[in-house]
């Protein structure tokens, strides 16, 4: 099974910045089976990405995910405060399994 | 629109087993497959297994194999989750996680249910 692995464990920006958040598979990952979560203190998780790149309906568009293979990243283009969370890639091969996770935090 | 509505927050002593309940509406219930999903405190999220609400079929991640059981009962629209010999790495926060389908991601959750262990 695909190990997820996230960088950084932690990112420390500031509103208005750009944000990158990486997830590398152990092996290749079908594009269509790859997510991306955000988690706020005391909520399930939101899907924000699937499909590696399409947003899910409601998230805004500064939101963007891309990659392919055993790369893949998760861009914030203008951080709003609403944006600092923590951040999940979930990928689908023959079972589930996630990232450990980013925390993106207010610099 | 879709919702899903899990049991309350539960105590249970070491050994002990624990069901969580997972009311599902504003869709078909047997359309789509249903996951469960934990996170312990301050960790990351921790796939568990499925089952499917149209034929009961289940799989369930290694790890818990023969500790879990998913049921579901189509007439209320409810999935359960019962996990048994429970110890204290077992607290966590439980998800149930509808399945989106096409791309098997979740796209709806419920709002989890803490169990905690503890002697």
């Amino acid at each position: 099974e695909s190990v997820l692995t996230q960088s950084p464990g932690t990112l420390s920006l500031s509103p208005g910045e750009r944000a990158t958040l990486s997830c590398r598979a152990s092996e290749s990952v079908s594009s269509s089976y790859l997510a991306w979560y955000q988690q706020k203190p005391g909520q399930a998780p939101r899907l924000l990405i699937y499909g590696a790149s399409r947003r899910t309906t409601g998230i805004p568009d500064r939101f963007s995910g891309s990659g392919s293979g055993t790369d893949f990243a998760l861009t914030i283009s203008r951080l709003e405060p609403e944006d600092f969370a923590v951040y999940y890639c979930q990928q689908y091969g023959n079972s589930p399994t996630f990232g450990q996770g980013t925390k993106l935090e207010i610099k | 629109q879709v919702q899903l509505v899990q049991s309350g927050a539960e105590v249970k002593k070491p050994g002990a087993s624990v069901r969580v309940s997972c009311r599902a509406s504003g869709y078909t219930f047997t359309g789509y497959y249903l996951h469960w999903v934990r996170q312990a405190p301050g960790q990351g999220l921790e796939w568990m297994g499925w089952i499917n609400p149209n034929s009961g079929a289940t799989n369930y991640a290694q790890k818990f194999q023969g500790r879990v059981t998913m049921t579901r009962d189509r007439s209320i629209s409810t999935a359960d989750m019962e996990l048994s010999r429970l110890r204290s790495d077992d607290t966590a926060v439980y998800y149930c996680a509808r399945d989106s389908g096409a791309y098997n991601n979740f796209d709806y959750w419920g709002q989890g249910t803490l169990v905690t262990v503890s002697s």
